[in-house]
């Protein structure tokens, strides 16, 4: 089974603290992604990665960074956070580049801006 | 511009019966479809996919139908479990897209 799994359930930071949620998947995939989710806006992609060291803007990239080191390995970064970016953050990932490809999605980080 | 969308927000069934859910999408040019179920405090499970050059694809228990003259996907339930309680998503996609999805905004099933 393909495992994605996030670094924490629940997380809880200050106005301007940088934040770093990282993701970890085992099954060699290509594409890592980072979602986040909110009350009637469904999920929506900030980036993605086809690769180790590339990265791409999603939707609504603007506020965060991405980091991908290793390939099982994809961080989103929050450099200044701020209380806009209360939300559920969702990673991804799949196993190439092909789009019928499926994304297997992590349970989540509930992150929380005070 | 591209939209997914679900037609109910809540939908309540009785344990046993069937259950449909249904998704309306705006791009022509999309040619993937998927649907996930997202349980409580949980990431989203993918449930089922359709390709846009199928009409119909059935899995254990589960149901997907494309309409593309309408832009419409539906996905059936059979015998609804409490287990099925959940939060469904369609997403889209299409070729050269790089793997990107489109999701809707979610129904949520509630089984009595």
């Amino acid at each position: 089974d393909v495992k994605v799994t996030q670094s924490s359930r629940y997380l809880v930071k200050r106005t301007g603290e940088k934040v770093f949620l990282e993701c970890v998947q085992d099954m060699d995939h290509e594409n890592m992604f980072w979602y986040r989710q909110d009350p009637g806006l469904g999920l929506r992609l900030i980036y993605f990665s086809y690769d180790v060291k590339m990265k791409e803007k999603g939707d609504i990239p603007e506020g965060y960074s991405v980091s991908r080191e290793k390939k099982e390995r994809f961080s989103l970064i929050l450099e200044s956070a701020s209380t806009n970016q209360t939300s559920m953050y969702l990673c991804a990932s799949s196993s190439t580049w092909t789009h019928t490809d499926t994304q297997y999605f992590g349970p989540g980080t509930r992150l929380t801006v005070l | 511009g591209e939209s997914v969308g679900l037609h109910l927000p809540t939908l309540s069934v009785q344990e046993g019966d069937n259950s449909i859910i249904n998704c309306a999408y705006s791009n022509s040019a999309s040619d993937y479809f998927i649907w996930y179920k997202q349980e409580s405090g949980k990431g989203p499970q993918f449930i089922i996919d359709i390709r846009s050059n199928m009409d119909k694809r059935q899995g254990q228990r589960v149901t997907v139908l494309l309409n593309k003259t309408v832009k419409h996907l539906s996905l059936q339930i059979a015998a609804t479990q409490p287990g099925d309680s959940a939060v469904y998503f369609c997403a889209e996609t299409l070729s050269g897209n790089t793997g990107k999805l489109i999701f809707g905004q979610g129904t949520t099933l509630q089984v009595k």
